[in-house]
This record gives C-alpha cells, structure tokens and sequence, in this order.
C-alpha cells in the first residue's frame, strides 16, 4: 500500500537556522510524482514542489531546497536561513497510479509544524 | 474568482443534523478533490471529480458522506446526521486535470459537531 511519512511532528528553530523536513514514502508503482505543500496558519495550502520519479537531482530554489533519493525512499525538504514566515505545516504527499493507471488521489503525509523563533 | 472558494468558512452544528459544504473550484479546472484534515491527522482523501467520469468516491468513510458536482465547477460535499468525530477542517483542492497537476486548495470549511 502506499504510505507517506513525515516522522517529524514538531520542530522549532531560530530564525537563520537551516532545518531539514523528513519525507519517507512507500509505494508499489515504479513512477510516480512526489509534493510538498505549506500550509501557513491561514489554513490554505500552498504547492511548494513536484518531482517526478524520473528525475533524482536535486532542485534548489531559493533558501529551499529538495533531495530525493529513490534508493531510500525519501524525498527531504530543506529550509536554508529560515525566517518567520516559513513558519507553518508542511506535508509531503505522493500521486497514486501514475500515467494510464493513475487516480488522480495525493497521499499526503501526517505534516510537520515548523515554528521558526525571531 | 482567482482561486478555489470554499463556503462556509467556519459551521458549527448538533449532532444529528445535516450539514452542506461548498466548493467553488478555479474556472477551467476540470478535477475537483475533497480531503479531511482533522486534529493531528494529515490529509484524508474523500472524493475525487474528473470531468465528466465518475467520482472515485473510495475515500469517503460512511454513507453519511455524499458529494456532487454540477455542471463540472461548482461541487456540495454533504454529511447526514452528523457525529461527533465528523469535526474537521473539509478542503476543496482542483486541478487542470488530474492529481499529477499542481493542486490549488481552498481555505477549507472548520465544521465543529456538538
């Protein structure tokens, strides 16, 4: 079956700490899609990412950046220099199906706060 | 409206009552998801709309639990005789076409059940 988990439930920092969000996922296709979303305390989540299975380099963009290791099944996000506003849920998720045999459903993670101190 | 509207924001209901929530997606977007966020939890997949096919209703956990979309935009997710551990946040998510698309989310509706 597929499973997404973030192990992390809580994390807190001060602000310009780097912090790095744990992803682990399980799953029985052999491509898939992998997100991360933020959910700020406006309740509204916010798609941060997407990589595709195919792809296993790691994407930088701004102070985030993402690793992806297909070997290990994990997909981690890091915050470089984290500042206040980054603090929020986060939640890992992963398509079912991919292709002709994809159901359109995310499997999303349990989410882990970040509270990111001044 | 720029993004996915969900009404209403907040709705506190008794138990046994019916309650309906509302989900207007972004125009044009042709797949509408509802998911259940409940204290502590993740995201629960409920019901999943594709234009015109029918909804993958597998994650919707009772027949209490019911949604339509009419015209392919606007959708209702209904729960009858509400209980108790139906208190969550319901979020409304659409996409282009399909769950491998970038989904945008609603700010959800909080439905406490007293």
């Amino acid at each position: 079956a597929q499973k997404v988990t973030q192990a992390q439930t809580e994390i807190s920092v001060v602000e310009k700490e780097d912090v790095t969000l744990d992803c682990v996922y399980e799953t029985r296709d052999t491509t898939y899609y992998l997100f991360w979303y933020k959910q700020p305390p406006s309740g509204e989540l916010v798609f941060l990412i997407r990589r595709n299975s195919f792809d296993e380099q790691n994407e930088i963009s701004g102070r985030y950046s993402w690793n992806f290791q297909k070997s290990t099944s994990s997909f981690n996000f890091t915050i470089t220099a984290s500042q206040v506003v980054d603090s929020a849920v986060y939640f890992c998720a992963l398509s079912e199906g991919y292709g002709s045999s994809n159901t359109g459903k995310l499997i999303f993670g349990q989410g882990t706060t970040l509270q990111v101190k001044p | 409206g720029a993004g996915v509207s969900q009404s209403p924001s907040n709705k506190v209901t008794e138990k046994g009552k019916d309650v309906e929530l509302r989900c207007d997606p972004i125009s044009g977007h042709t797949a509408l998801y509802w998911y259940r966020q409940s204290l502590g939890q993740g995201l629960e997949f409920l019901i999943y709309f594709q234009g015109n096919s029918a909804p993958d209703k597998s994650g919707l956990p009772s027949d209490r639990f019911s949604a339509e979309r009419t015209g392919g935009s606007v959708s209702t997710l209904t729960i009858q005789r509400t209980q108790q551990e139906d208190s969550a946040v319901y979020l409304c998510a659409s996409s282009l076409r399909t769950g491998l698309e970038k989904l945008f989310f609603g700010s959800g509706t909080q439905l406490s059940v007293l």
